[in-house]
C-alpha cells in the first residue's frame, strides 16, 4: 500500500537556526497538510497546500513557517527561526481528490530545538 | 468551527477485555468522523471512518464505532482486546466545507495488561 515517507525522523537543531522538514505524499494525491503534536498534547493542524499554494494555515503557522512542493514528489515545511517551543512531532498528510477521501499520514519528524 | 473531545486520557484495561473510547464532538454543519490509531514511535494509522449510511462501521483491528448524531458521540468499541491494542488513539473530525482539514480530540492512551 502505498505510504507518505517522511525525512528525517529525527531533527535536532539549535534555537535560530533554519530546518527544513521533507514529506513525500502519496503519488495520486492532490491534498497536502501538515500538523504537529507537542509531546503530551494533541495533533494540530498547522496547514493545508492545493494546487500549489496554500489553502488554509492556523495561528500557529505564522511567518516563520512557510510550505513549498519544490518538485512533483516532495512537500516541505521551513522554519525560519527555531524557538525552544517548535520542539515537537511533526507529521506530513495527504489525500486523494473526493470530500470524504482520509488523510494518509506519515511517522513523523521529531524536532527537538536546543 | 468544530472541536472534539475525549473524555478520557487513560484508559487501562486487562487483555480479552471489551473497551470502550468516548469521543464527543461539536459542529454547526454536518461532519464526518475518525478513529486513527498511533501505535509507539509510529505516525497515525485511520481505524475506521463515518461518512454516511450505516451508523455502526467497523474498522481495522477488530474495533468498531457508533456515530450517535443525537448525543454528538462517536465512541469506539472494541470486545476483547489484546496486548498488541496498547497504543494512543485519536478521535478527529472534519465537516464537509474544509477542504479535509482534521481537528483531533486529546487522545485517549489505552494501555493493555496481561
Amino acid at each position: 500500500e502505498p505510504e507518505v515517507t517522511q525525512t528525517p525522523s529525527h531533527q535536532v537543531t539549535q534555537m535560530g537556526q533554519e530546518v527544513i522538514l521533507r514529506c513525500v505524499p502519496i503519488s495520486n494525491h492532490l491534498y497536502f497538510y501538515w500538523y504537529r503534536q507537542i509531546l503530551g498534547q494533541k495533533v494540530e493542524f498547522l496547514v493545508s497546500f492545493y494546487n500549489n499554494e496554500i489553502s488554509e494555515k492556523s495561528e500557529i503557522f505564522d511567518d516563520q513557517f512557510s510550505v513549498e512542493r519544490p518538485d512533483g514528489s516532495n512537500f516541505t515545511l521551513k522554519i525560519r527561526s527555531t524557538k525552544l517551543e517548535d520542539s515537537a512531532m511533526y507529521f506530513c498528510a495527504s489525500r486523494g481528490d473526493g470530500r470524504n477521501s482520509p488523510l494518509h499520514f506519515g511517522n513523523g519528524t521529531r524536532l527537538t530545538v536546543t | 468551527a468544530q472541536s472534539v473531545t475525549q473524555l478520557d486520557s487513560q484508559v487501562p484495561v486487562f487483555e480479552e477485555a471489551p473497551v470502550e473510547l468516548r469521543c464527543n464532538y461539536s459542529s454547526s454543519v454536518s461532519v464526518y468522523l475518525f478513529w486513527y490509531v498511533q501505535y509507539p514511535n509510529q505516525g497515525l494509522q485511520l481505524l475506521l471512518k463515518y461518512l454516511s449510511g450505516s451508523t455502526l462501521v467497523k474498522g481495522i483491528n477488530g474495533f468498531e464505532a457508533e456515530f450517535n448524531k443525537s448525543q454528538t458521540s462517536f465512541h469506539l468499541r472494541k470486545p476483547s482486546v489484546h496486548i498488541s491494542d496498547t497504543a494512543e488513539y485519536f478521535c478527529a473530525v472534519s465537516s464537509y466545507n474544509q477542504g479535509g482539514k482534521l481537528i483531533f480530540g486529546q487522545g485517549t492512551e489505552l494501555s493493555v495488561k496481561p
